[in-house]
This record gives C-alpha cells, structure tokens and sequence, in this order.
C-alpha cells in the first residue's frame, strides 16, 4: 500500500512533442505529490508539485493531472526539448503526517532532436 | 544559498568493510533524510531525523546500517560490514521542516558505492 507505480519505464520523444509519464498509487492518505528531475552524476531536483485539491497544476510547459478517484496523476512535458532528457521520478506522502517522500522506479526520457 | 553538502563524492570498498558517509543539510533546515539509490531504480528512504532526533528508521538495515545527527546539523551515515548488495549511491536530502509548506526535499549530489 506504500507503493507508487510508474510507467513506462524509457520514453523516446521527438523535440517539440509532448512527453507524458504515468503514476498510480494506492494509499489514499498521500496529500503531497511531487515530481522529481535527475540528471546523471545529479541529486534528484524537484519540477513541479500538486496537492489532491487541485486536478491540474501548470508551471512553464510542466504540468501535473491528478485524478483523486483512480489514484493517478501523471506529468506532461509539453514541448519536449533536448535538455529535458533526465530520468523523472514520481513521489508521494502523507504531508501532514511527516512522513517521508516514497519515489516511484523512475522513468528515462531521451528527447531526440 | 548553499546545497546540500556530501562527501566522499565516490568510494570503493572491499566486503565486510566498513563506510561513512557525512552530509551536510541547508542551513537552517531542520529535517534531513538518508535514501539509498540502487542503479536504475527510484530512491529508497534508509532514515529520517528531525533535527537530532529520529522521527523514521524502520527501513535502515540497523544490524549492519547507523545514522546519528547529533547536533541536530550535519550527519554521518555508517555501514559496517558492508555486503555486495549495499552497492549503490546514498543521497542526503534535507527539507525546512517535516509539514505544511515547507517539506520540499532539496538533495544533494550523493556518495556512490561500489562495494567489491
């Protein structure tokens, strides 16, 4: 029930096209999801983060949907650019517990030019 | 403002030897975290203080794994003896505080392992 799944696991996009990463999970007291960005050699950096409030959060071309009811939420990366080619981790947790971020397995991005 | 700090940045031990780890958090930020990143996966919470104290270590391997944050600032993270499997790169995290708005975790570049 800790869990957060992610897929897919490598996407291929082409420069300017829309890179989208999915997550699921199961434990309904999750109140915090970020996504995370990790260069190699890097710590992970955050991007973009949303709380079960709202359905869809927008920063630059990064943009959150969560949907409460089946448990998801995903990252679009609109405009795919070549230096967005990272791997992307999802993460979740109970915010008002304390608790501490648990990540997803993480997805690799090439974006192609 | 100055990251999250670690060192050594790389470390190659041999089996059954012993390792440290040292973090040095963001000023002012009174949660820090261990995770542990094996090759190709998501990173794994090992440990969670807030400022000295420990508020979550159920996943550290405590037979063979410490932490302490004594001073409630930098941390040390220890193995000993270290098995094949700990092979992996330990990334020190460190937030403002455990809730509310200021829980964005800000990590640092992480100590890759090679255990041989």
């Amino acid at each position: 029930q800790q869990q957060v799944k992610q897929s897919p696991q490598s996407l291929i996009v082409q420069k300017g096209g829309i890179s989208i990463i999915n997550c699921a999970y199961e434990n309904t007291a999750f109140d915090y999801f970020p996504w995370y960005q990790q260069f190699p050699g890097k710590g992970p950096a955050l991007l973009i983060a949303i709380r079960p409030d709202v359905s869809e959060k927008k920063e630059g071309r990064f943009t959150i949907s969560f949907n409460k009811s089946a448990k998801q939420f995903s990252l679009h990366i609109m405009d795919s650019q070549p230096g967005d080619s990272a791997t992307y981790f999802c993460a979740a947790s109970i915010n008002q517990a304390g608790t501490a971020l648990i990540f997803g397995k993480g997805t690799t991005l090439s974006v192609s030019s | 403002e100055a990251g999250v700090a670690q060192s050594p940045r790389y470390k190659i031990i041999e089996k059954r030897q012993s390792v440290a780890f040292w973090c040095n958090p963001i000023s002012g930020h009174a949660t820090l975290y261990w995770y542990q990143q094996i090759l190709g996966q998501g990173p794994k919470l090992l440990i969670q203080f807030q400022n000295n104290g420990v508020v979550d270590d159920s996943q550290l391997p405590k037979d063979r794994f410490s932490a302490e944050r004594l001073k409630g600032v930098d941390s040390t993270l220890k193995i000993q003896p270290a098995k094949l499997e700990d092979s992996a790169v330990y990334l020190c995290a460190s937030s403002l505080d455990l809730w509310g708005e200021n829980t964005e975790a800000f990590f640092g570049q992480g100590t890759r392992l090679t255990v041989v």
